[in-house]
């Protein structure tokens, strides 16, 4: 079955750390996203990829990283700058004007 | 004024009844729209998607796109309680070469049996 992937489904971060989500793809899609999804808040656009080895900013990218080193995944670092990590975190993945595809979402909170 | 306005309700219905969700929208480049469910803690599934003005029609599903009046619906015929979640509609024009959508920010549905 095609679709995306995400894993952790729930993850816990200890002050000053950095934690890493994961996002697989086997859809062949060139375009890969990463929102963040809060209470009443819709999806904000954190990073976005429309080829390997290249990706942009969104509209909230500070306190995140990404890389896209394969066509297939699309990893999302958040680190210690980020000082509202508590949220629920999308990858979605797409061709250039298809609909996205989303994964079921990464849990992320604070310990 | 947000790019795309959705009113976040919540909106309860019995069941059986005709849903009509809706959005507005002010950028007149936008060309491609959706509509999304989304159930609680699992990520948006597309429903919909249509290309310019018009109507398109899947089973209970119906969406229209009025361009002119930069509005956007979706009708549910006979919903049912199955029917409760959030309805995210989104849409996307090109802009510096890449089609980003812009999402709304979602009307939570719920069908009380």
């Amino acid at each position: 079955d095609g679709g995306i992937t995400q894993s952790p489904k729930y993850l816990f971060r200890k002050e000053g750390q950095n934690v890493t989500l994961s996002c697989e793809q086997n859809l062949n899609h060139d375009a890969m996203y990463w929102y963040r999804q809060d209470p009443g808040q819709g999806l904000r656009l954190i990073y976005y990829s429309q080829i390997v080895n290249d990706f942009q900013k969104g509209d909230i990218a500070e306190g995140y990283s990404v890389s896209r080193e394969k066509k297939e995944s699309f990893p999302l670092t958040v680190t210690s700058a980020q000082k509202n990590p508590t949220a629920f975190y999308l990858c979605a993945s797409s061709m250039k004007t298809q609909p996205q595809h989303f994964g079921d979402g990464t849990r992320l909170s604070i310990l | 004024q947000k790019e795309v306005e959705q009113d976040p309700g919540p909106l309860s219905v019995p069941e059986g009844a005709i849903v009509s969700l809706n959005c507005t929208y002010s950028n007149s480049a936008f060309q491609y729209f959706m509509w999304y469910r989304q159930y609680s803690r699992k990520g948006p599934e597309l429903l919909m998607y249509t290309y310019s003005s018009g109507n398109k029609e899947d089973g209970r599903f119906t969406a229209q796109v009025d361009k002119s009046s930069k509005y956007i619906s979706l009708f549910i015929r006979d919903s049912q309680p199955s029917d409760s979640a959030t309805y995210l509609c989104a849409m996307s024009g090109e802009s510096g070469g890449s089609y980003i959508p812009t999402f709304g920010r979602g009307t939570s549905l719920i069908v009380h049996p």
